[in-house]
């Protein structure tokens, strides 16, 4: 089992839904969260930097971290084809150490 | 304000070469961590420098090293090329200091004939 899942995708959604892209991870310890999207043959851009559980957000995203759970979730509302892309988590325990990278979910947003 | 700078973009090499890549952090960022990437594995951590010291060490052999000099620019290498170490190389930068996320560059594509 890989320390840190994601839903491979590919997820097709039309222009205006809701997206909810999810990880999961196995170590408790985590405890600092990013959100990064990466489009075909670029590196990944950060969306969302979090700490310990709750929510953020920033524009049409948002961020959710539940620990209890060892889950997180970006939220990404009135999707556009601009958003069609990788998305991938990313998690660490302390700073100092290392980000964990998901495998990465790869979104169609349709016009 | 500029970005990270990976240089170069793409090459080519063939099995048994050497190479260096080279990563220009943003200004003022202290720490950089390279990551390799491929399509199989995703995002593997390779190493990371701050202050000129490797601070993290991830799984990878030892014919991959870096280093960082005294301006925070990064290089690493990697020697006796193998087809495996095909891959998009990533460099990340940020300032150490934990409050924030990393900053990627475009990466190298690295291929290995």
């Amino acid at each position: 089992q890989k320390e840190v899942e994601q839903d491979p995708g590919p997820l097709s959604v039309p222009e205006g839904a809701i997206v909810s892209l999810n990880c999961t991870y196995s170590n408790s310890a985590f405890q600092y969260f990013m959100w990064y999207r990466q489009y075909s043959r670029k590196g990944p851009e950060l969306l969302m930097y979090t700490y310990s559980s709750g929510n953020k957000e920033d524009g049409r995203f948002t961020a959710q971290v539940d620990k209890s759970s060892k889950y997180i979730s970006l939220f990404i509302r009135d999707s556009q084809p601009s958003d069609s892309a990788t998305y991938l988590c990313a998690m660490r325990e302390n700073y100092g150490q290392n980000f964990v990278f998901g495998p990465g979910t790869r979104l169609s947003a349709l016009p | 304000k500029a970005g990270v700078t990976q240089t170069p973009r793409y090459l080519i090499k063939t099995r048994g070469q050497q190479v260096t890549l080279s990563c220009s952090p943003i200004s003022g960022h202290r720490s950089v961590s390279w990551y390799q990437q491929t399509p199989g594995q995703g995002l593997q951590f390779l190493f990371e420098y701050f202050s000129e010291t490797q601070r993290n060490k991830g799984n990878f052999p030892g014919r991959f090293s870096g280093r960082q000099f005294s301006n925070s620019r990064s290089e690493m290498n990697v020697s006796t090329l193998e087809l495996g170490d095909s891959a998009l190389y990533l460099c990340a930068s940020s300032t150490g200091t934990g409050t924030e996320g990393y900053t990627f560059g475009s990466g190298t594509r690295l291929t290995v004939v």
